[in-house]
């Protein structure tokens, strides 16, 4: 059975840090791996995706992702931080095919960047 | 465009009482649905999902069900809640590479 693991549960930043928050799955066949976000308020959207190719990826707002199949983690990065960026992140995995489209979350990581 | 639409935005029902949520997608064909519950601290809990009409898979136990009568429409029932099925829902839909989520039901059992 697929699953996520995120570590981080909170995370504080001040403005301009770089960030990089754990994302872990525990699938061992081919995955799709997903990073959402969902801003105080708002619907869950969507931030970066990775299916293959590349292993780094790149999103909105400045957000990227590398995609380590050795590790098993899919770890979501920015190098500074906004104010605006403050959120709950959420990773996510789906292993397609064989009529397995489970699309399974992590707990997610609350992040608040400090002014 | 697609765009699913799920009713209502809140609910308060006493102890005991049937549950239905509604979740229809439109502009699309043959979508996977997902019924999801979010909770503080324990992110996003995939209670059911369907990749086709009158197939449904159950994730967890509990005293939930979930039904797609028709391709577009995905219904959470419960037939007698509890005060533990307080909480978020969520239904999505997914076709391709990318989920989509509807407003959510916060769901208030007192």
């Amino acid at each position: 059975a697929q699953s996520v693991s995120q570590h981080n549960h909170h995370v504080i930043l001040s403005e301009a840090a770089s960030l990089e928050l754990g994302c872990n799955y525990s699938y061992g066949g081919t995955v799709n791996l997903f990073w959402y976000v969902q801003y105080p308020g708002q619907h869950l959207q969507l931030l970066l995706k990775y299916f293959s190719g590349d292993p780094l990826v790149k999103g909105i707002k400045g957000f990227e992702a590398e995609f380590i199949k050795s590790k098993f983690s899919f770890n979501l990065r920015k190098p500074s931080v906004q104010w605006s960026d403050t959120a709950e992140y959420f990773c996510a995995v789906r292993s397609p095919g064989f009529g397995n489209e489970k699309l399974t979350f992590g707990t997610g990581t609350r992040l608040t960047i400090i002014p | 465009s697609q765009t699913i639409h799920q009713w209502p935005a809140t609910l308060v029902q006493p102890v005991g009482s049937p549950l239905s949520l509604e979740c229809t997608v439109e502009g699309t064909s043959n979508p996977n649905l997902y019924w999801y519950r979010q909770a503080a601290g324990r992110g996003l809990q995939l209670l059911f999902y369907s990749v086709g009409i009158g197939q449904i898979s159950s994730e967890v136990p509990q005293n939930l069900s979930a039904s797609r009568p028709q391709d577009r429409q995905f219904i959470l029932s419960s037939k007698k809640l509890l005060l533990s099925d307080s909480g978020f829902y969520l239904c999505a839909w997914c076709r391709g590479s990318e989920a989509f989520f509807g407003q959510g039901t916060r769901l208030t059992v007192v």
